[in-house]
């Protein structure tokens, strides 16, 4: 079946640090979503990414997709206790439905 | 505008029961879906609806029945629980076919004793 596999399942960082997370796909997405979850809360839209290796750029936050359109990354720079919650990549195999990563939990310590 | 709306937000069930997970949305939103989230298994799509009058099994669909109600209604029934079902179930929608993200409701948090 269509995966999307992400890595790291837990990252600690202190904060001020950067953070990365990774997804990738074993076949050519249609595009690539990315949302945050705050504990307890519920997914929230970041970002889409369509193009072959776009880059995006939210305040401290950059998204770049593969030039195969088959991996995409997340890094935060100079972690805020503000960032904590779990990133979830989501990949549309331009069927009309998001699969999800795994997610990467992120937990800062101050 | 309250986006997407689901009730109730908690529930517990015996084993065997039924019941219906309500989801609405207000945004003339077009596809619908459920998905449910488990603890280390990201969220897997239970059914969706790319508009109203159409419903798709996703990839975890058995146990459930959906119904699209109208366009702005989007309902996920248990009809018998069992303690596998124990979740927690988001419902979302987009405005339609294309390049869109998800708005995603509170959460419906269930268990099945």
């Amino acid at each position: 079946g269509q995966q999307v596999m992400q890595i790291p399942q837990y990252q600690h960082v202190q904060e001020g640090e950067d953070f990365t997370t990774y997804c990738n796909s074993s076949t050519t997405l249609s595009n690539i979503q990315w949302y945050k979850q705050r504990p307890g809360g519920h997914p929230v839209f970041l970002i889409q990414l369509v193009k072959s290796g776009e880059v995006k750029k939210q305040k401290r936050l950059t998204f770049q997709f593969g030039e195969a359109k088959k991996n995409s990354s997340l890094h935060i720079t100079a972690t805020q206790t503000t960032d904590v919650g779990t990133y979830f990549c989501a990949g549309d195999f331009g069927n009309e439905k998001l699969t999800f990563g795994t997610g990467t939990r992120l937990t800062i310590i101050p | 505008n309250a986006g997407v709306t689901q009730t109730p937000k908690f529930q517990v069930l015996k084993t065997g029961q039924s019941m219906t997970l309500q989801c609405a949305q207000d945004m003339n939103h077009n596809s619908m879906y459920w998905y449910r989230q488990d603890p280390g298994m990201g969220l897997r799509l239970i059914y969706y609806s790319a508009s109203e009058g159409t419903t798709d099994k996703g990839e975890v669909p058995n146990g459930y029945n959906v119904s699209r109600l109208n366009k702005r209604e989007f309902s996920l029934r248990l009809e018998s629980a069992a303690p596998s079902q124990t979740s927690v179930y988001f419902c979302a929608s987009k405005p339609g076919t294309g390049n869109y993200g998800y708005t995603f409701g509170s959460g419906t948090r269930l268990t099945v004793v």
